[in-house]
């Protein structure tokens, strides 16, 4: 998607360790959000971000911590990868959900063994 | 349990006809909107429309809001096999919003030739 790019695409990783997925905007956006996609749950908001250093949890946040020390960066960490935490991420931005829809990344499939 | 609720959570019609999708939410808001997702990609930003508006039409799209009955219609009129995809509606909070949107579980529209 323009203006979005997320990495990996693809991983599969085993139990017990640290994985990083990275978000990277060329919108200068001030809002970046991490979802996860679960079957029969929807999106559901990990982590969000109103700015460089100001993140925020959002209703799914255990296991998982974020950092943006770029507007053009935010990066998710699966602090110890469990199994749970198998699905498929997308990172989001917005200049303001008040006048302004997401654009989203094409995501990362993650899968934890 | 999530803010907004598709209804049906799956649609399959003929090429031609038209599909309306239903999404129903709790809590007052600012504005909806409306996203589309094909099969392993990401979400796409379709209409937004404000909690002061009823009706709204983009091309083929027709989204209606009720905010006294908290709920809003999707309608593609003249359905084709391309607008096979999981239609999700999402919320932006009038109150502790913070600039998030919450996502519903979505609504899988199958178009047959």
């Amino acid at each position: 998607d323009a203006g979005i790019t997320q990495s990996p695409r693809h991983k599969v990783t085993e139990t017990g360790t640290p994985v990083t997925l990275r978000c990277h905007q060329t919108e200068n956006h001030r809002y970046m959000y991490w979802y996860r996609q679960d079957p029969g749950h929807g999106l559901r908001l990990i982590h969000y971000s109103y700015g460089v250093k100001d993140t925020d949890k959002g209703e799914v946040s255990d296991g998982y911590s974020v950092s943006r020390s770029k507007t053009e960066d935010f990066l998710l960490t699966l602090e110890s990868a469990t199994s749970s935490q198998t699905s498929v991420y997308f990172c989001a931005i917005s200049g303001g959900t008040g006048r302004y829809g997401y654009t989203f990344g094409s995501g990362t499939r993650l899968t934890v063994v | 349990s999530q803010q907004g609720e598709e209804d049906p959570q799956a649609l399959s019609i003929q090429e031609g006809e038209n599909a309306t999708m239903n999404c129903s939410y709790k809590t007052s808001i600012n504005n909806l909107q409306w996203y589309r997702q094909n099969s392993g990609r990401g979400l796409v930003h379709l209409i937004l429309i404000r909690s002061n508006e009823r009706e709204k039409h983009s091309g083929r799209l027709r989204v209606t809001l009720d905010t006294s009955k908290k709920s809003s219609s999707l309608l593609i009129t003249a359905s084709r096999a391309a607008d096979t995809a999981s239609y999700f509606c999402a919320t932006d909070l009038l109150t502790g919003g913070g600039n998030k949107l919450t996502f519903g579980t979505g609504t899988q529209l199958k178009v047959e030739l």
